[in-house]
């Protein structure tokens, strides 16, 4: 049962322009989430994180949205560059400080010169 | 910087061969985990250890064991590797009661059965 989902394994975007990724979940007692970026023969790096009492959070051209209600979360990236391309994670924990994660499958983002 | 080491980046075992896949953490980070990545499943979670010679099972723990005696060390083993244990497995350690859950990966081992 996959508690959190990704439901495009993959996107493309023009350099320049928005880059939005999608996560949903099913567990409503998550209230932690993350999301993480991974390059080929590369471990995940942490890119971003919001907790369930907020329902934004920013940093630099990365900012991530919570809606609690629809349990959906989701990435943008503006504007997106090359370097961006990469495979992204969404995660999910219980309870803030509860150090276990549950990933989603992931989205493979492409960004076109 | 934190940094999460793997022993080998590229492994090729044979069918019923017991494989022990590394992992050492520098940060004193009490948690590790081991997850394996596969296409279309996303980062599952194989065990985790809270403390040393503690460990927990995750979601398919079906088919490894893990050890960890000392507190940097956290060690996979695949008793009998079998084909369908062919991925990418990724170690990770974050610090216990943090004040978020940023878990560090190391860079992954590819490992392949034949």
């Amino acid at each position: 049962d996959q508690q959190v989902k990704q439901n495009s394994p993959s996107l493309s975007v023009q350099e320049g322009r928005i880059s939005i990724l999608n996560c949903d979940y099913t567990n409503s007692m998550f209230d932690y989430f993350l999301w993480y970026k991974k390059y080929p023969a590369e471990g995940p790096t942490f890119l971003i994180s919001i907790s369930s009492i907020k329902d934004k959070n920013e940093d630099g051209r990365f900012t991530v949205f919570l809606n609690k209600s629809a349990k959906h979360l989701s990435l943008h990236i503006v504007p997106s560059q090359p370097g961006d391309s990469a495979v992204y994670f969404c995660a999910a924990s219980v309870d803030f400080g509860n150090e276990k994660l549950t990933f989603g499958t992931g989205t493979r983002l492409t960004i076109i010169p | 910087d934190v940094k999460v080491t793997q022993s080998s980046r590229y492994l090729v075992k044979r069918t019923g061969e017991k494989v022990f896949l590394e992992c050492v953490q520098d940060m004193d980070h009490e948690n590790m985990f081991w997850y394996r990545q596969d296409p279309g499943l996303g980062l599952r979670l194989i065990y985790f250890s809270y403390d040393v010679k503690m460990k927990e099972k995750g979601d398919i723990p079906e088919g490894y064991s893990v050890s960890r005696e000392k507190k940097e060390r956290f060690s996979l083993i695949l008793e009998s590797a079998s084909t369908n244990q062919t991925s990418m497995y990724l170690c990770a350690s974050v610090l216990s009661g943090g004040s978020y859950n940023e878990q560090f990966f190391g860079p992954g081992t590819r490992l392949t059965v034949l």
